[in-house]
């Protein structure tokens, strides 16, 4: 596609439970850059990589996240053992050194 | 760490209005302000942006203005058409490739007919 595409759009799960998004950045894009955005806020920095290394991970919120891009391409943000305040909607973005392309997010809800 | 400040955080006006959007931020290290317009369900795009040795930049009905020794950019939108409306980030960095960007709250704007 012509974008950044994220998947699943929606994600509900259970407390506790382990979920895992999925980013698909546009072809050819090396940086690639993971934020969270809480309802009402403005997003904040996860994670960034440019192709498959991990260049920045400070913005994790805690060990439960854990994000990988293992062929510089496709990522995956991964939270283990998800907890209420995890709930937010998480957007990807690529680029190729200039401006950000962000996908339309997967909102995640924890109960 | 930086912190980017935005106002107003809700703001309404007629269409055809101009509508004024500003931001400080508090790290002088910052050379980078982008400024994205998110709509519903949608994620963050591009409207604009301006580097640190530029005092203004204009894209048709769309401004942004920088002053570094104040630390605080402002966007500019004249002549406002209902479909502005959306909700509008300023976004601050200290690599003007746009990593690590610091986003402002938020201004949910509103055009009315």
């Amino acid at each position: 596609g012509a974008g950044v595409s994220q998947s699943p759009r929606y994600k509900v799960a259970k407390r506790g439970q382990d979920v895992a998004l999925r980013c698909d950045p546009i072809s050819g894009h090396v940086s690639l850059f993971w934020y969270q955005q809480a309802l009402g806020q403005g997003p904040e920095f996860l994670t960034y990589f440019q192709n498959e290394a991990q260049l920045d991970k400070s913005g994790l919120p805690s060990d439960r996240f854990f994000a990988e891009r293992p062929e510089g391409s496709v990522s995956t943000l991964k939270i283990q053992r998800t907890q209420q305040e995890d709930s937010a909607v998480y957007l990807c973005a690529s680029s190729r050194g200039g401006e950000l392309f962000f996908g339309e997010g997967s909102r995640l809800t924890v109960l | 760490g930086e912190n980017v400040e935005q106002h107003p955080s809700t703001l309404s006006v007629q269409e055809g209005d101009s509508a004024v959007i500003k931001c400080t931020y508090s790290d002088s290290a910052s050379n980078y302000f982008p400024w994205y317009k998110q709509e519903l369900g949608k994620g963050p795009q591009l409207i604009i942006d301006i580097r640190s040795n530029v005092g203004e930049k204009k894209d048709q009905r769309i401004a942004v203005t920088l002053n570094k020794t104040a630390k605080h950019f402002s966007l500019h939108i004249t002549e406002t058409q209902p479909e502005d409306s959306a909700v509008y980030f300023c976004a601050a960095s200290m690599d003007n490739s746009g990593y690590a960007l610091n986003f402002g709250k938020g201004t949910s704007l509103l055009v009315t007919p």
